[in-house]
């Protein structure tokens, strides 16, 4: 499809696990974002790329959380040693020349 | 830290009432932004506003930013069932720059319009 894809929709992992979440944008998009979306919350700021380089990663919460781009498209986000507060749905956006952000369906994860 | 407080958090109307939601911070914004998110879905844009005092009208829905940029609401007229889900506000602090792109979201307001 046209739209920014994210794999898998839902993942279930124990506790203490490696888990790993993709991010397909537009195609031509260059800004590439991963956002957190606890239950009851609006999404919080993670990690924002432009081409291959994290431009910002001062939302990652701690070095358990680590996301690459190696060719500027498709990122991957991963994280180490699952703890249960990790549970959320992870949303990726890209943006292209309009400035709009578009989202994709965003990866559930939770974390027994 | 720069934080957007939404209220209210639920809302449960009839069809054909209206409702304001509103968006409030201590600090200013470039931009503020108004998202809906439907279950299972990701959030889609529905405005952006720009400037101090601007109003903007999207059918039924009308938004609008405070003049000093620090709030914003979103009334809606005659709401219907279609108008179900969670609506975000989402705060830009600079315009352009590696920020940009970078938002603050609030908490979201859940709305219910019962037929």
């Amino acid at each position: 499809g046209a739209g920014v894809s994210q794999t898998p929709s839902n993942k279930v992992t124990e506790k203490g696990k490696y888990v790993e979440l993709r991010c397909d944008p537009i195609s031509g998009h260059t800004a590439l974002y991963w956002y957190r979306q606890s239950l009851g919350q609006g999404p919080e700021f993670l990690i924002y790329f432009q081409g291959t380089g994290a431009a910002d990663d001062s939302g990652l919460p701690n070095d358990r959380f680590f996301a690459v781009r190696p060719e500027g498209s498709v990122s991957t986000l991963k994280i180490q040693r699952t703890e249960r507060g990790d549970s959320a749905v992870y949303l990726c956006a890209s943006r292209g020349n309009t400035g709009e952000l578009f989202f994709g369906e965003g990866s559930r994860l939770t974390v027994l | 830290t720069q934080l957007l407080e939404q209220s209210p958090q639920f809302l449960s109307i009839q069809e054909g009432e209206n409702l304001t939601v509103y968006c409030n911070s201590s600090s200013v914004f470039s931009s503020l932004q108004w998202y809906r998110q439907e279950p299972g879905e990701g959030p889609v844009l529905l405005v952006t506003v720009v400037t101090g005092g601007e109003v903007k009208k999207l059918k039924r829905l009308t938004f609008q930013f405070g003049d000093a940029r620090k709030d914003s609401s979103l009334h809606i007229t005659a709401a219907q069932p279609g108008d179900t889900g969670l609506y975000l506000c989402a705060g830009d602090p600079n315009a352009g720059g590696t920020s940009y792109g970078k938002l603050t979201f609030g908490q979201g307001t859940i709305l219910t319009v019962h037929p």
